[in-house]
């Protein structure tokens, strides 16, 4: 599995934008970017995806470096609940999720 | 909708005693997945099943551990006997079953085990 870099941990101001990196500079042509999150004692739920285009959605904005060897996912106004370890995963045509060790992100109220 | 359903959400028995976690998928989900997450790590999975049959159990520890999906709907995980490294949250998931790189797969909030 392509692999991807994300820093240990990020700290935000509540209703400020938080922009979480990920590097993935092996990633193939065919893998799919997603991103899940991990809120305290619970399992990890979808947050975005995307290909090649920026993708917006209503929990997060994804964008994509022209050459995709990086990502960002953006929360536009960070709230206290959105407080959680984010995963950034490569994914290709088939269904393995391969989560790493993610980014927790504290968020100040 | 209801979401996967998992029990029990904690459990703590002695080493070397057997025990089993239950998960109820989203309805019309044929693909399963039962996960495990070791503290302060991502979760790995354990073994993936399309309707009743496991089509990739390579990572389930086969000596202790076991799975079943009788009638394709719900599943059990099983250990026995425990071990104190097997202290974790065991995680279920489903997806509708397409296996397309776009789908999304639903986890259950867990069951956290401790073994003493």
């Amino acid at each position: 599995d392509a692999k991807t870099t994300q820093p240990n941990s990020m700290e935000s101001n509540e209703e400020e934008p938080v922009h979480l990196p990920c590097n993935h500079s092996t990633i193939s042509g065919t893998d799919y970017i997603h991103w899940y999150r991990q809120l305290p004692s619970q399992g990890p739920e979808y947050v975005i995806h995307g290909l090649t285009s920026n993708v917006n959605n209503r929990m997060a904005s994804l964008a994509i470096a022209e050459d995709r060897k990086s990502s960002t996912l953006i929360l536009h106004r960070a709230t206290l609940r959105d407080a959680a370890v984010y995963y950034c995963i490569l994914r290709d045509r088939g269904y393995k999720l391969s989560f790493g060790a993610g980014t927790t992100v504290t968020v100040r109220a | 909708e209801a979401g996967v359903v998992q029990s029990p959400r904690y459990k703590i028995i002695e080493k070397k005693q057997p025990v089993a976690f239950w998960c109820n998928p989203i309805s019309g989900h044929n693909t399963l997945y039962w996960y495990l997450q070791n503290l302060g790590q991502g979760p790995e999975l354990l073994i993936r099943y399309e309707n009743e049959e496991a089509v990739d159990d390579s990572q389930l520890p086969k000596d202790r551990f076991s799975a079943e999906r009788l009638k394709g709907v719900d599943s059990t995980l099983k250990i026995q006997p425990a071990e104190l490294g097997d202290s974790a949250v065991y995680l279920c998931a489903s997806s509708p079953g397409q296996n397309r790189p776009t789908d999304t797969q639903y986890f259950g909030p867990g069951t956290r085990l401790t073994v003493l």
